[in-house]
Parts: structure tokens; C-alpha cells; sequence
């Protein structure tokens, strides 16, 4: 376990519709960040939040959006859902600032039908 | 200039042999070199990372090999094992402001008997 807490493991869904990926960082680490892996793409960062900020966005589409919580907690939406956006989505987390420990956690495999 | 290329896409060896996993960037800035370890269904996992103000880092049987001047770096197993097959990536970030990782596309490694 790597301290870093992702659910749902799975989702199936239909297009079209909005979901909601949920994720725990590690004790103690301020910044969040979602990747999302697909065959043909490998893994591409979406965006990085750090203490309830966006600090970095990626090539999250505007589709997608996410926040971080007060507890540190964070959720990434997807909306709209396409079959292209069947991939795994990951989150990982790390302390911020200048130590770049990253943990990532199992992901969420999205399939759209 | 973000891009990070890795070769080869996958890799057969035999146990016991040295497993080489090559990566090349483009971008200057990129202070810090992680490669990751992923089991499938896995999340990617830190393996070994190392900062360009060295040439080599080894922790046990991982070997980072960094040529700044060619802006290439590599990752060496020693004396494979069956346990090291999984896909490997190596990574990049630079610390202006985010700790965004710029992955590679990833070598399958798989340790045959």
C-alpha cells in the first residue's frame, strides 16, 4: 500500500456522462497531482494541486476539472465522456516545495461504452 | 522541449544478464530524474532518481547512468530477475514553481529464464 488512496478502482460508464474520481494523498503531503495513462499516450500529467491551489495545469481538456478539499482530498470530474477518455487515471502525492517524493496511488480504470 | 524520449519499447533479457533502458530530453531545465517501476495494475512506483550534478547512482542492482553534456540518461539492472519484469519509465521535472513529472513512453521489460 502506498499510502496514496484511489476510488473507485473501476468505472464503466456510458458517453455522455459525468464521473467522479476520488483520491487520498499520503499523511502529511500537500500536493496532489492526476495523470491520466492510456496505450497510446502514455502518462500525461492533467494538472497539480498543491495545499487547495491549482499550481500546474497540464492537457487536461475542459471537459475535465478538479479540486482539492480542505482535508487535502482530492477529485477529478469528468463530464461529457467520450470513448476516447478510456484510460487509467492516477493520482499521486508528495510533500510540495523542494522534495519531489511522488507516490502514486493504484488508479481508476475508466472504460466508456 | 518537454518531451522526454525512451528506447526501446521493450525489452527481453535473460536472467542474470544487465537489462539498459535508454532516455533522452531536450529541455535544460529538468533538474531532477526519477525512473519509475510499474506492475500491471499497478501504480508507477519510484525506483531510483538522481539530480545532473552527478554522473552515477546506484542503490543495489539499479545503476543511473547521466550524461549531462549529451542530456541522456540510463537506467542499468544487474543480474535481471524474473521479478524485475514490469514497464519501466523514466521521468524529468524541472522546480519552477510545480514539480510536474515529464514521463517517457515506457520499455516492457520482461527476464526470461
Amino acid at each position: 500500500d502506498s499510502g496514496v488512496t484511489q476510488t473507485p478502482k473501476h468505472l464503466i460508464t456510458a458517453t455522455g456522462q459525468r464521473v467522479t474520481l476520488r483520491c487520498s494523498p499520503r499523511s502529511g503531503d500537500l500536493s496532489v497531482y492526476w495523470y491520466q495513462q492510456s496505450l497510446d499516450q502514455g502518462l500525461q500529467f492533467l494538472i497539480q494541486y498543491y495545499n487547495g491551489e491549482e499550481r500546474a495545469k497540464g492537457n487536461i481538456l475542459e471537459r475535465f476539472s478538479a479540486q482539492q478539499f480542505p482535508d487535502l482530498h482530492s477529485e477529478l470530474n469528468l463530464s461529457s465522456l467520450e470513448l476516447g477518455d478510456s484510460a487509467l487515471y492516477f493520482c499521486a502525492s508528495s510533500p510540495g516545495g523542494a522534495n519531489y517524493g511522488y507516490t502514486f496511488g493504484s488508479g481508476t480504470r475508466l472504460t466508456v461504452v | 522541449q518537454q518531451q522526454v524520449k525512451q528506447s526501446p519499447q521493450s525489452l527481453i533479457v535473460q536472467k542474470g544478464g544487465i537489462s539498459i533502458i535508454n532516455c533522452a530530453y531536450e529541455n535544460t531545465a529538468f533538474d531532477y530524474f526519477p525512473w519509475y517501476q510499474q506492475f500491471p495494475g499497478k501504480g508507477p512506483a519510484l525506483l531510483i532518481a538522481i539530480r545532473p550534478d552527478v554522473s552515477e547512482k546506484k542503490e543495489g542492482r539499479f545503476t543511473i547512468s547521466f550524461n549531462k553534456s549529451a542530456k541522456q540518461f540510463s537506467l542499468h539492472i544487474m543480474d535481471s530477475q524474473p521479478g524485475d519484469s514490469a514497464t519501466y519509465f523514466c521521468a524529468a521535472m524541472t522546480n519552477f514553481g510545480n514539480e510536474k513529472l515529464t514521463f517517457g513512453t515506457g520499455t516492457r521489460l520482461t527476464i526470461i529464464p
